[in-house]
């Protein structure tokens, strides 16, 4: 079955710079989640869009934002990039509301 | 503040036995109760779901408690094996026209399986 797609998988970074991430439904799921894990912590959920909306918002800094596609592929803009941002970025996504299926994660490392 | 507590931070069960995971919430309007399994590096992966209106649940060795008057869940993990050492999650979410079903997590526990 086709699982969450998110690329890169890998990503380093200096401060300050920008980072741009991707990530790729499971077809037909019109739900998309971002979540941050930091080292040994809890995923945190960062912003959810619903058909192509932005649906919730959580703890986000404003240097970040996001958007949902026509395609519903969803990406995650990250500028003035600071040591703290350093951490796995999950993008789940969820037929409406229900079952969230997570991708393998991004990891940004910033230097 | 935590809306999601989880206990214990560390298990470790000998192979065949049972891994017992707890989690408490606060938030009575959450309706969405699921378990997720991560593995280093990895995403997390959904294991089983649990909604209010039942109070145990059952997929292989896999088992859902659920207490709601006492607003506390657990896992139960038979036969343990090695393959799952992993970090187990607890999460609560909610429904609804105005909810999103974004999930709140607990802090998550390291179990190891011994040979």
């Amino acid at each position: 079955a086709a699982g969450v797609i998110q690329s890169p998988r890998h990503l380093i970074k200096e401060k300050r710079e920008t980072a741009t991430l991707k990530c790729y439904p499971i077809p037909r799921h019109d739900t998309v989640y971002w979540y941050q894990q930091g080292p040994g912590q809890d995923p945190q959920f960062l912003i959810s869009f619903y058909e192509k909306m932005q649906s919730d918002k959580g703890s986000i800094p404003d240097r970040f934002s996001a958007q949902q596609f026509s395609d519903y592929h969803s990406e995650l803009n990250m500028s003035s990039l600071e040591l703290g941002d350093s951490a796995l970025y999950f993008c789940a996504s969820s037929l409406f509301s229900d079952t969230q299926y997570f991708g393998p994660g991004t990891r940004l490392t910033v230097l | 503040q935590q809306q999601v507590k989880q206990s214990p931070q560390s298990l470790i069960v000998q192979k065949g036995g049972i891994s017992i995971i707890n989690c408490a919430y606060e938030n009575t309007a959450f309706d969405y109760f699921p378990w997720y399994q991560q593995f280093p590096g990895k995403g997390p992966a959904l294991l089983i779901a649990i909604r209010p209106d039942v109070s145990e649940k059952k997929e292989g060795r896999f088992t859902i408690s659920f207490n709601k008057s006492a607003k506390q869940f657990s896992l139960h993990i038979m036969d343990s094996q090695p393959g799952d050492s992993a970090t187990y999650f607890c999460a609560a979410s909610r429904f609804g026209s105005s909810n999103t079903g974004k999930l709140i997590f607990g802090q998550g526990t390291t179990l190891q399986v011994k040979p």
